[in-house]
């Protein structure tokens, strides 16, 4: 069975304190690890794809890291707008239905 | 923003009653999925649809249908809703299969009394 667990549960940082939030994943053969950003009452935001070991993306403030059994997601001098819940899930490649696998989230906020 | 609606944003209704939520896109594209969100479980798939017509079960589709007659329209119904549906609802889509990105729908949060 799939499984995502993602720690910690909720980071309280100050405004330029960078960090990572760390996803760790066990599937039968990874087809893709995907990180969304959550807002209060909104629908998941999507930021980054990972399809291999060693592959990284940014995106501003953000980095996402891939191993074979996790990923990371690096802030680098977050902004208070950075605060949300951050969202990792694996596709596998057995899955049917294109099915993702989410862990719980981080929750992440960021104080001026 | 990926071009995705979903109606109603907010819904509350009484057990045993049936309940439709609806998923609108404007992006043509061939996948569309339902999830459910809860305290505990994150986000788990209940139905997708790979094309007008075709639609298939996901992790927790028990007292869930779904319906898609239109690219656009992804329509999920609940035939006599319980209080373990109590629950928030997204709807996503995708171009392909496998790999591709799923983009979510802004949710409608569901309470059954």
């Amino acid at each position: 069975e799939d499984q995502v667990t993602q720690s910690p549960e909720a980071l309280r940082l100050q405004e330029g304190e960078s960090s990572s939030l760390n996803c760790s994943y066990t599937v039968s053969g990874l087809r893709g690890l995907f990180w969304y950003r959550q807002d209060p009452g909104k629908g998941p935001e999507f930021l980054f794809t990972l399809y291999s070991a060693g592959e990284e993306k940014e995106k501003e403030r953000l980095k996402a890291t891939l191993t074979k059994k996790e990923s990371f997601l690096h802030i680098t001098a977050p902004k208070p707008e950075d605060s949300a819940t951050y969202l990792c899930a694996v596709q596998a490649v057995e899955t049917s239905g294109s099915r993702l696998t989410f862990g719980e989230g981080t929750q992440l906020t960021v104080n001026p | 923003d990926a071009g995705i609606t979903q109606s109603p944003r907010h819904k509350v209704t009484e057990t045993g009653t049936p309940v439709t939520l609806r998923c609108h896109q404007t992006e043509n594209h061939r996948y569309m999925y339902w999830y459910r969100q809860d305290p505990g479980h994150g986000l788990r798939l209940i139905h997708y649809s790979y094309g007008v017509k075709d639609t298939d079960k996901g992790e927790v589709s028990d007292g869930y249908s779904v319906s898609r007659s239109k690219t656009e329209d992804f329509l999920l119904t609940l035939e006599s809703a319980t209080s373990s549906q109590t629950s928030v609802y997204f709807c996503a889509i995708s171009e392909s299969y496998e790999g591709d990105t799923q983009y979510f729908g802004p949710g409608t949060r569901l309470t059954v009394l």
